[in-house]
């Protein structure tokens, strides 16, 4: 099956810079990666995704990065505020397999004042 | 807006005790997923269903059934419940009809407690 690796599983920045988290992935035939935000003490819920043909995608303050041939994807979040602090996953799938989600372990990000 | 909702926030149970956790969408999905959250481990799948009456086991099926008699309510059954078993969980929905590429919606999660 697939198994995705996410890094770091905590991540610290100044306000104002910029956060990046990592995942990579084990199965070649999945091709769709949507991250999810956790903020303490609520749901999951879906930021921003990325499907397999295509190679970035941008919304606002955030974006998407996928390297097919490396099998890793990367959630890019710019001019950080405090309201970013939360847990993010990443996670793969493949439709073939009925929209089965494989999650990473999270990031907790935490953005100082 | 598609709204998943769970049974309980919180519930403590004691060991050996049949433990159900409900959920309900509203949004007439087909798909419906049982994951548990522990930290450090992310969210892993313990079962999901496509259908009424469907189950597939995912990665941590053991210890746990399932049950999904409607379309809308998908059940979670602990036979037995154990103390590793103690963690938050949450289930979600999807429709296939959205497209290939669709977006899982997660209830507020049940913050399970065995004594």
């Amino acid at each position: 099956g697939e198994n995705v690796e996410q890094h770091p599983s905590t991540l610290s920045v100044q306000e104002g810079d910029s956060a990046v988290i990592k995942c990579t992935y084990s199965d070649s035939a999945s091709n769709y990666f949507p991250w999810y935000k956790q903020e303490l003490g609520k749901r999951p819920q879906l930021i921003i995704d990325i499907r397999s043909n295509v190679g970035e995608k941008k919304d606002q303050r955030i974006a998407v990065t996928l390297n097919k041939t490396a099998k890793h994807f990367s959630l890019h979040i710019t001019e950080t505020q405090p309201e970013d602090s939360a847990v993010y996953f990443c996670a793969a799938s493949r439709w073939e397999t009925g929209n089965q989600f494989y999650f990473g372990t999270g990031t907790s990000l935490t953005v100082i004042p | 807006d598609v709204k998943v909702t769970q049974s309980s926030r919180y519930l403590v149970k004691r060991t050996g005790e049949k433990v159900f956790l409900e959920c309900v969408q509203d949004m007439d999905h087909e798909n419906m997923f049982w994951y548990r959250q522990d930290p450090g481990l992310g969210l892993r799948l313990i079962y999901f269903s496509y259908d009424v009456k469907m189950k597939e086991k995912g990665d941590i099926p053991e210890g746990y059934s399932v049950s999904r008699e409607k379309k809308e309510r998908f059940s979670l059954i602990l036979e037995s419940a154990s103390t590793n078993q103690t963690s938050m969980y949450l289930c979600a929905s999807s429709s296939p009809l959205a497209g290939a590429y669709n977006e899982q919606f997660f209830g507020p999660g049940t913050r399970l407690t065995v004594l």
